[in-house]
């Protein structure tokens, strides 16, 4: 069965406004969880690393601000896209690491994101 | 030059064929290597780990080059239900990955 959960599988949303991505771990604890972000017939990049208890590390060119990441307990973090525009419309997909392999990862069935 | 790379196929077998994808990556202090599977509009789901030289299970072997800088993929007796991207994703302060390969088996 599934050991990472997203919520919501599917949202369309109007531009400017704010979407929040659940991403939960299930029966185990993540200190560390990743989000990615995928275009069609691209590759998943990695947007940033979420960590539990403190700021969440972000990649080289994505904006901090804008991809709100907060990681409150150890089987929870959430990605919350502000003021989204049609140019974030994407497959958000997080993920978590296989007990002690940091890059075995369990991802998430992935959140579709529209932006009309 | 992308510090992972594919060859986006699509690769079209027939049922029963052998067929092997290759996945070269450029960071030569890369340790751990993963083949996934990718079905369309769904996650990725680890198919198999390579931490040295090669892994094998059941009809995937993967296998791992460091002096070249590729792994690679291969798949006996394709079955239609193998059809699906497959991506290689290569660790190195994080995991980046390949933009995978389509594989078509059909019968």
């Amino acid at each position: 069965g599934a050991v990472v959960s997203q919520h919501p599988s599917w949202v369309i949303c109007k531009s400017g406004t704010s979407v929040k991505i659940e991403c939960r771990s299930l029966d185990f604890q993540a200190t560390t969880m990743f989000w990615y972000r995928q275009f069609p017939k691209q590759s998943l990049m990695l947007m940033a690393t979420s960590n539990e208890g403190s700021k969440a590390t972000y990649e080289q060119g994505v904006e901090k601000d804008k991809f709100l990441i907060n990681h409150a307990s150890l089987t929870l973090s959430t990605l919350t896209v502000t003021s989204a525009h049609p140019e974030d419309s994407s497959f958000y997909i997080c993920s978590a690491p296989r007990g002690t392999a940091l890059y075995e990862q369990y991802f998430g069935p992935g959140t579709r994101l529209t932006v009309t | 030059r992308k510090e992972v790379e594919q060859d986006p196929g699509p690769f079209n077998v027939p049922e029963g064929a052998t067929v092997a994808f290759n996945c070269t990556y450029s960071n030569s202090a890369s340790q751990s290597f993963f083949w996934y599977r990718q079905d369309c509009r769904k996650e990725p789901k680890l198919l198999m780990s390579v931490y040295s030289s090669g892994n094998e299970d059941g009809r995937f072997t993967a296998q791992l080059n460091r002096a070249s800088q590729y792994i690679s993929l291969l798949i006996r007796d394709s079955k239609l239900s193998d059809s699906a991207t497959y991506l290689c994703a290569v660790e190195g302060n994080k995991l980046v990955f390949g933009a995978g390969t389509i594989l078509r088996v059909k019968s």
